[in-house]
């Protein structure tokens, strides 16, 4: 099993919106509405930000979005500030032999 | 507060094996699923392992099948990864995770770094 395809890296101004792809399989994404995503900070743990394609926990901010449309899965970030810039990371659950999948990960700069 | 602390990692030889651990606090730890995840040098994330709230079910990549087991001691709050025949690939953060809703890692503990070279 392959892993997810995110682009390398994205980049905005502070206030911008950006918009992370996580393209898979009609095994993974396209079957499933179980992506998360992930936040990790250079040297830290990851942080849920999204999970089961668009649901925030408890104290993600809104400004946190997340939708799927086939294969692919996509986190929109509005508003954009330097707290943001962090490495991203898709997963999908993958059925019960894989079981899950992370992405390739996504670098986010803020000009 | 809800916490995941790793510990046992350090600088192994291939072949040999060393013993991961997990020590959970600030929920409880018996109602839940948990999962071990790792992160090579400048890689991304890769799932390894996942054990049922009960212990009655485990999960394996295939990369560490027959290598790798999880368990877990509801009585001390602490899941184990014991990692037999070590290879150089296997070097990674490892980090524990909480099983949330959805499919997804909603809690992680800080990591613990397991090298593995002669």
């Amino acid at each position: 099993q392959s892993a997810l395809t995110q682009p390398a890296s994205v980049s905005g101004s502070p206030g911008q919106s950006i918009t992370l792809s996580c393209t898979g399989t009609s095994s993974d994404v396209g079957s499933y509405n179980l992506v998360s995503w992930y936040l990790q900070h250079p040297g830290k743990a990851p942080k849920l930000m999204i999970y089961e394609g668009s649901k925030r926990p408890s104290g993600v901010s809104n400004r946190f979005s997340g939708s799927k449309s086939g294969n692919t899965a996509s986190l929109t970030i509005s508003g954009l500030q330097a707290e943001d810039e962090a490495d991203y990371y898709c997963c999908s659950y993958a059925g019960s032999s894989t079981f899950y999948v992370f992405g390739t990960g996504t670098k986010v700069t803020v000009l | 507060q809800v916490q995941l602390v790793e510990s046992g990692g350090g600088v192994v030889q291939p072949g040999g094996s060393l013993r991961l651990s997990c020590a959970a606090s600030g929920f409880t730890f018996s109602s839940y699923g948990m999962h071990w995840v790792r992160q090579g040098p400048g890689k991304g994330l890769e799932w390894v392992t996942f054990i049922r709230y009960d212990g009655g079910n485990k999960l394996y990549a295939d990369s560490v099948k027959g290598r790798f087991t999880i368990s877990r001691d509801s009585s001390k709050n602490t899941l184990y990864l014991q990692m037999n025949s070590l290879r150089a690939e296997d070097t990674a953060v490892y980090y524990c995770a909480k099983d949330g809703s959805g499919y997804a890692f909603d809690i992680w503990g800080q990591g613990t770094m397991v090298t593995v070279s002669s």
